[in-house]
């Protein structure tokens, strides 16, 4: 099955300076890779995703880029601000297996005043 | 957007009696539903597939009889946690996919904490 792999574990970042998280997936057949932030006790909520026919998407402050040769990906945050502080998560989901959606382990950024 | 709800949540409950965890999508049909677990401090890890009609697919170490799925309707889908106990105390997060939507996006629930005393 699918494993998804993320880094770092857990990021510190000046407010202002730029954030960045990788992740690696397993499974070639993974097509769609949505990136997930979740604050203490709250429901994960997307914040952007990519399909593996695109190399790089942007939404204002934040990015991801796909590189599905070498099953890598990973989100961009710049001008970080202290409400970006929160668990993130990437995922990878293929079009088999009911399009069931697999966490990478999660990266705690910290973003100080 | 699409909603997906959960109830209880928050629960707790005594050692070795079960509890039921509802998942309803309440503006759209979803044929399948997922049920994730969280633990403090760790990512999601999903449980099992809940299909419409059919049996739950679960994931491999997922006791299939202490989690009992159920997927009744197009909107529902139960996770009933038999005999739990303190280890099975957990973050319970349901996810539904619109299919039927202008995006693929899978919608969360807010999740249900379960403690076992």
């Amino acid at each position: 099955g699918e494993n998804v792999e993320q880094h770092p574990s857990t990021l510190s970042v000046q407010e202002g300076d730029s954030a960045v998280i990788k992740c690696t997936y397993s499974d070639s057949a993974s097509n769609y890779f949505p990136w997930y932030k979740q604050e203490l006790g709250k429901r994960p909520q997307l914040i952007i995703d990519i399909r593996s026919n695109v190399g790089e998407k942007k939404d204002q402050r934040i990015a991801v880029t796909l590189n599905k040769t070498a099953k890598h990906f990973s989100l961009h945050i710049t001008e970080t601000q202290p409400e970006d502080s929160a668990v993130y998560f990437c995922a990878a989901r293929a079009e088999t297996s009911y399009d069931k959606v697999i966490f990478g382990p999660g990266t705690s950024l910290s973003v100080i005043p | 957007g699409a909603v997906v709800s959960q109830h209880p949540s928050w629960v707790i409950c005594k050692s070795g009696t079960s509890v039921k965890i509802e998942c309803r999508s309440l503006d759209f049909q979803a044929t399948t539903m997922f049920w994730y677990r969280q633990f403090p401090k760790q990512s999601l890890m999903l449980m099992a597939t809940s299909n419409e009609g059919s049996k739950a697919t679960y994931e491999q170490g997922v006791e299939k009889d202490k989690f009992l799925i159920n997927h009744a309707s197009l909107t529902l889908s139960t996770l009933t946690v038999t005999s739990a106990h303190p280890e099975d105390s957990s973050f319970y997060i349901c996810s539904a996919r619109d299919f039927g939507g202008p995006t693929d996006t899978q919608y969360f629930g807010p999740g249900t904490r379960l403690t076992v005393l």
